[in-house]
């Protein structure tokens, strides 16, 4: 099974800073990851594919990074609205898995 | 507009069986993968269950394999997870996605086992 380990678990953070989340693969996984932001009570909604492909509608300050086994997820200036918990998900192969997720929370 | 519509939580005693359901619109459902990942109180994501567009393939995560099964029926656009066997730990939000990049999900169903 591949396993992604993400980092940090968490971080502080303020309005207007730039912000950078990591995942690792424990195998090459091409560029076969996606980013998800989920805020509490709702269902997780994807931000990037093909690790640096922005999904529609999804605002420019978030960007992806990455092949193999090392990706960013950077979020260019942090708005009010984007403190979330944020989660990786490998679908290379099966099983499917996540990166544990990175709580932006206001510093 | 794609549109999942996940039902069929509750509250089930360990041991009891449920039958989630993920009704799909707006897009051609008989063309996508489609996918069950659930979410316990306070924890991550986990990816449950996988289940190509004909049904020809399915793939499950060890912590279910054995006690759930997935289904899909292309005719009604629904998804589905029978799930039997279960246990407290198996407490959690179950969503449904579309495809093997999972880029639409559902507003997930409150499954709660519990004696």
């Amino acid at each position: 099974d591949i396993q992604m380990t993400q980092s940090p678990s968490s971080l502080s953070a303020s309005v207007g800073d730039r912000v950078t989340i990591t995942c690792r693969a424990s195998q090459g996984i091409r560029n076969d990851l996606g980013w998800y932001q989920q805020k509490p009570g709702k269902a997780p909604k994807r931000l990037i594919y093909a690790a640096s492909s922005l999904q529609s509608g999804v605002p420019s300050r978030f960007s992806g990074s990455g092949s193999g086994t090392e990706f960013t997820l950077t979020i260019s200036s942090l708005q009010p609205e984007d403190f979330a918990t944020y989660y990786c998900l490998q679908h290379n192969s099966y099983p499917r898995t996540f990166g544990g997720g990175t709580k932006v929370e206001i510093k | 507009e794609v549109q999942l519509v996940e039902s069929g939580g509750g509250l089930v005693k360990p041991g009891g069986s449920l039958r989630l359901s993920c009704a799909a619109s707006g897009f051609t459902f008989s063309s996508y993968s489609m996918n069950w990942v659930r979410q316990a109180p306070g924890k991550g994501l986990e990816w449950v269950s996988s289940i190509s567009s004909s049904s020809s393939y399915i793939y499950y995560a060890d912590s279910v394999k054995g006690r759930f099964t997935i289904s899909r029926d292309n005719a009604k656009n629904s998804l589905y997870l029978q799930m039997n066997s279960l246990r407290a730990e198996d407490t959690a939000v179950y969503y449904c996605a579309r495809s093997q990049l999972a880029d639409y999900w559902g507003q997930g169903t409150l499954v709660t086992v519990s004696s």
